[in-house]
């Protein structure tokens, strides 16, 4: 168990580019989180899946965000046509079970210029 | 909607001394979880210590304790014998509970306190 994997650390893209993340769960949870964190803020809550099905996605998830966990294994999230806010640290998050200890990835900082 | 605040964006403490960090939530609520999460520099976060709201016991994980208040919607984190190590962001978080009904064990937090702790 190497915990929760996310690639790559860092990603500077230009502005109107798209983007992709990939975060890899812990073996054998099911469920699966993305969140964003912005300078001085706390983690935001973006789409939760569990298993494959995406079970629900945040008013902040714009149309120019999707993610996908094809599998139920690993999860992607693609943000197209990147705007500068944007830019924030990308968190993936895992749990084996409903009432059970989320395990942090380390995170993709994506840096839109 | 759950709401998270932190009122102490940083702290600071030196080593070996005792601090506490302040966390009020905001939720209707009855039945949920609350966590303390340290993130070290450009390092994951980790989970420190969790609170069932239903235990009226507060949690205690070695050198760190909670002090939670259900009726004031308040859940203080104390750490004791403060260590270099502990130098991190630290971020109150709200769940609801399994048994909420519709709960997909979302974590809402607050803006998080920077901790550092002085030689």
């Amino acid at each position: 168990d190497t915990g929760v994997s996310q690639n790559p650390r860092h990603k500077i893209t230009k502005r109107g580019q798209n983007v992709t993340f990939r975060c890899d769960p812990i073996s054998e949870h099911n469920r699966l989180y993305w969140y964003r964190q912005t300078l001085g803020q706390g983690p935001e809550f973006l789409t939760y899946f569990q298993n494959e099905a995406q079970l629900e996605k945040s008013r902040l998830l714009s149309d120019r965000f999707s993610a996908e966990r094809p599998k139920g294994s690993f999860s992607t999230l693609e943000i197209q046509r990147t705007e500068q806010g944007d830019s924030a640290m990308y968190l993936c998050a895992s749990r084996r079970g409903a009432n059970t200890e989320a395990f942090f990835g380390q995170g993709t900082r994506l840096t839109v210029v | 909607a759950q709401t998270v605040t932190q009122s102490q964006p940083e702290m600071s403490v030196q080593e070996a001394e005792t601090v506490t960090l302040s966390c009020t939530y905001d939720t209707s609520e009855n039945n949920y979880y609350l966590f303390w999460y340290k993130q070290p520099p450009s390092r994951q976060m980790i989970l420190v210590i969790r609170q069932e709201a239903y235990k009226q016991q507060n949690a205690t994980e070695n050198r760190f304790s909670v002090n939670f208040q259900k009726a004031a919607k308040s859940f203080s984190l104390k750490i004791s014998d403060s260590q270099l190590g502990d130098t991190a962001m630290y971020f109150c978080a709200f769940m609801k509970h399994a048994n909420s009904g519709g709960s997909n064990y979302k974590l809402t937090f607050g803006k998080g306190t920077l901790l550092t702790v002085n030689p």
